[in-house]
């Protein structure tokens, strides 16, 4: 049983450049799930997706963020002209479609350090 | 106001005794709810989800829901060191299905 992948684990860049992180959800889930979280603070919804439909997208979420899910199996999030600001871990997480659940199954995370 | 209100803590307990932690939420039409432990430097993992008012044991631990004053709690019987870590709460909202967290409680153990 392969769980949530991330990749890559780390990631230090410049201001300006841009950067891409990948998630493979384990493998019958067909929500997928994008957060990111700071040191002390809580995961930050970014968006999500069923299938390959992005479902909804963070309003706090400027548009240097996009995030694909083009099969509806592995996604990316692209960050476009990076800023310190952007220094967090990026979060995968992948879920059923079910009525009454929101049982998160997590990766281990993307760590990106802006310079 | 946020949308899941957690204390952020430190909360420390001794070892064998009761851990309480809170969490109150905004949406009134939310319909599911989540206690995901965090140890530092990992990711989430869920412990416990409850969906409807009253309590849900699972072991030592036990989630209680009351929608009327929006407020979800977990209580950590017989607290053990291995206990310590960030407790987060996430509420599944009623509009959509994206799952906001609290900031977490972070809790301590202590021998």
């Amino acid at each position: 049983d392969t769980g949530v992948s991330q990749d890559p684990r780390h990631k230090i860049t410049k201001r300006g450049q841009n950067v891409t992180f990948r998630c493979d959800p384990i493998s019958e889930h067909n929500r997928l799930y994008w957060y990111r979280q700071t040191l002390g603070q809580g995961p930050e919804f970014l968006t999500y997706f069923q299938n390959e439909a992005q479902l909804e997208k963070s309003r706090l979420l400027s548009d240097r963020f996009s995030a694909e899910r083009p099969k509806g199996s592995f996604s990316t999030l692209e960050i476009q002209r990076t800023e310190q600001g952007d220094s967090a871990m990026y979060l995968c997480a992948s879920s059923l479609t079910s009525v009454n659940t929101g049982e998160l199954f997590f990766g281990e995370g993307s760590r990106l350090t802006v310079l | 106001q946020k949308e899941v209100e957690q204390n952020s803590g430190p909360l420390s307990v001794p070892e064998g005794a009761i851990a309480s932690l809170n969490c109150t939420y905004s949406d009134r039409g939310s319909q599911s709810f989540f206690w995901y432990r965090q140890y530092s430097g990992k990711s989430p993992e869920l412990i416990m989800s409850i969906y409807s008012n009253g309590d849900k044991e699972d072991g030592r631990f036990t989630a209680q829901l009351n929608k009327a004053s929006q407020y979800v709690s977990l209580l950590i019987r017989d607290s053990q060191p291995s206990d310590s870590a960030t407790y987060l709460c996430a509420v599944k909202g009623s509009s959509a299905s994206k799952i906001i967290f609290g900031s977490g409680t972070r809790l301590s153990i202590r021998p």
